[in-house]
């Protein structure tokens, strides 16, 4: 059974990094599909923040490619997102969740659906 | 970027009844379309993918259909744990992006 297990600072101080890991446990994350973050603020709607393929190729979202970075360590299984230089407006509840793949070709494949969620993780930023 | 608009914001229904979900692309999605249950406190939960296919375990009453730009998801006959929020989203383009949410209340 596939697992996905967020980690990281619940607390973060305006201008710094937020940094948070997704540990995946029942699959090895260099085998295949896209690895992505999705993030919530309190009361609103889902926020797709990046995905990486399992060959590292990255893609972000427009509005915050500027400040993100997602990057693996295949030898711990996991994957983490670092999100720099962040206000009030980062404070939400962060998700990592798998993707599957379609549509593949020699150049690799697209993303298809997130399917498997890891619980979430809420990060505040305040002083 | 393709926006994603839900309708309506929120739907009060009673239990047993059935409910209809709205979802509109400002772009064709060529059906890579998905909705998600998501109830407080939780992740969101995989319902339908491919505008149309139920994800494992998803029980029957949940039904998805729409191509193009229109999507709907339909619950046969509402039970009492379906009470959450739905958000559809499209994995077509990048960015992907999501729908605003509609939450399903007791009426």
């Amino acid at each position: 059974q596939v697992q996905l297990q967020e980690s990281g600072p619940g607390l973060v101080k305006p201008s710094e990094t937020l940094s948070l890991t997704c540990g995946v446990s029942g699959f090895s994350i260099s085998s295949g599909y896209y690895w992505g973050w999705i993030r919530q603020p309190p009361g609103k709607g889902l926020e797709w923040i990046g995905s990486m393929y399992h060959s590292g190729s990255t893609y972000y979202n427009p509005s915050l490619t500027s400040r993100v970075t997602i990057s693996a360590d295949t030898s711990k299984n996991q994957f983490s997102l670092k999100l720099n230089s962040v206000t009030a407006a980062d404070t939400a509840a962060y998700y990592c969740a798998r993707g599957r793949v379609r549509d593949c070709t020699g150049g690799g494949c697209s993303q298809d659906v997130f399917d498997i969620w890891g619980q979430g993780t809420m990060v505040t930023v305040s002083s | 970027e393709i926006v994603m608009t839900q309708s309506p914001a929120t739907l009060s229904v009673s239990p047993g009844e059935r409910a209809t979900l709205s979802c509109r692309a400002s772009q064709s999605d060529r059906n890579n379309l998905a909705w998600y249950q998501q109830k407080p406190g939780q992740a969101p939960r995989l319902l339908i993918y491919g505008a149309s296919t139920r994800a494992t375990g998803v029980p029957a009453r949940f039904s998805g259909s729409g191509s193009g730009t229109e999507f709907t998801l339909t619950i046969s006959s509402l039970q009492s744990e379906d009470f959450a929020v739905y958000y559809c989203h499209q994995y077509n383009h990048w960015p992907l992006t999501f729908g605003g949410g509609t939450k399903v209340e007791i009426k």
